[in-house]
């Protein structure tokens, strides 16, 4: 079982705040690094799929970065939303395979 | 994106029944899919990688002849909980991999599972 550690675990901001969270995962045979959105009763929303160390990707408000030497992955959220509201899971692939080793996810609560 | 069904999305059953989940993928065709499993407060766990045409994978820990897995086309793949038991209740997530310049997997919304 490869340990992937988001942190924190819940977090609770006002509308128009930008917050971040961290994903930790093991930097040797990485090959790729996944986020995923999840609002509840919905599917999990694929938001990036990163590689490369040092890549930085955005969406929107939402952006990642990439930083495999150290096994982390940052997500940024700028300007929350009540609608950013949802966990958000990190996930990473090892170099041997494809499947998905996941973290236990940040739950975040925007409130107006 | 990608979409991907699972049906049902709930389903309560008394111990020692059968239950079959259903994950499709609707608009691409799906070689691999994969089957989840989330107990409370804990991360989505990966049970068996699902391949078309071939036997499916486990991962350590899971019983084949318990949770059978069938991908018999490009687009459907089922998991049959056999002979449930209370501590078989749980969330099952599945998703497909759909190959191309970012490579991924799409997930259906899960189904939740109550033995009784």
């Amino acid at each position: 079982i490869l340990n992937v550690e988001q942190s924190p675990q819940s977090l609770h901001v006002q509308e128009g705040d930008s917050t971040n969270f961290t994903c930790s995962f093991p930097s040797s045979n990485f090959y790729a690094l996944h986020w995923y959105r999840w609002e509840t009763a919905k599917s999990p929303e694929a938001l990036f799929v990163m590689t490369l160390n040092g890549d930085e990707k955005k969406k929107g408000r939402i952006s990642a970065t990439l930083n495999t030497k150290e096994g982390y992955s940052y997500l940024y959220i700028k300007g929350s939303q009540p609608e950013d509201s949802a966990t958000y899971l990190c996930a990473f692939i090892l170099d041997s395979g494809y499947a998905l080793n996941f973290g236990k996810g940040t739950s975040l609560l925007v409130t107006p | 994106g990608a979409v991907v069904s699972q049906h049902p999305s709930w389903v309560i059953c008394k111990s020692g029944t059968s239950v079959k989940i259903e994950c499709r993928s609707l608009d691409f065709q799906a070689t691999t899919m994969f089957w989840y499993r989330q107990f409370p407060k804990q991360s989505l766990m990966l049970m068996a990688t699902s391949n078309e045409g071939s036997k499916a994978t486990y991962e350590q820990g899971v019983e084949k002849d318990k949770f059978l897995i069938n991908h018999a086309s490009l687009t459907l793949s089922t998991l049959t909980v056999t002979s449930a038991h209370p501590e078989d209740s749980s969330f099952y997530i599945c998703s497909a991999r759909r190959l191309g310049p970012q490579e991924t997997q799409y997930f259906g919304p899960g189904t939740r599972l109550l033995v009784l």
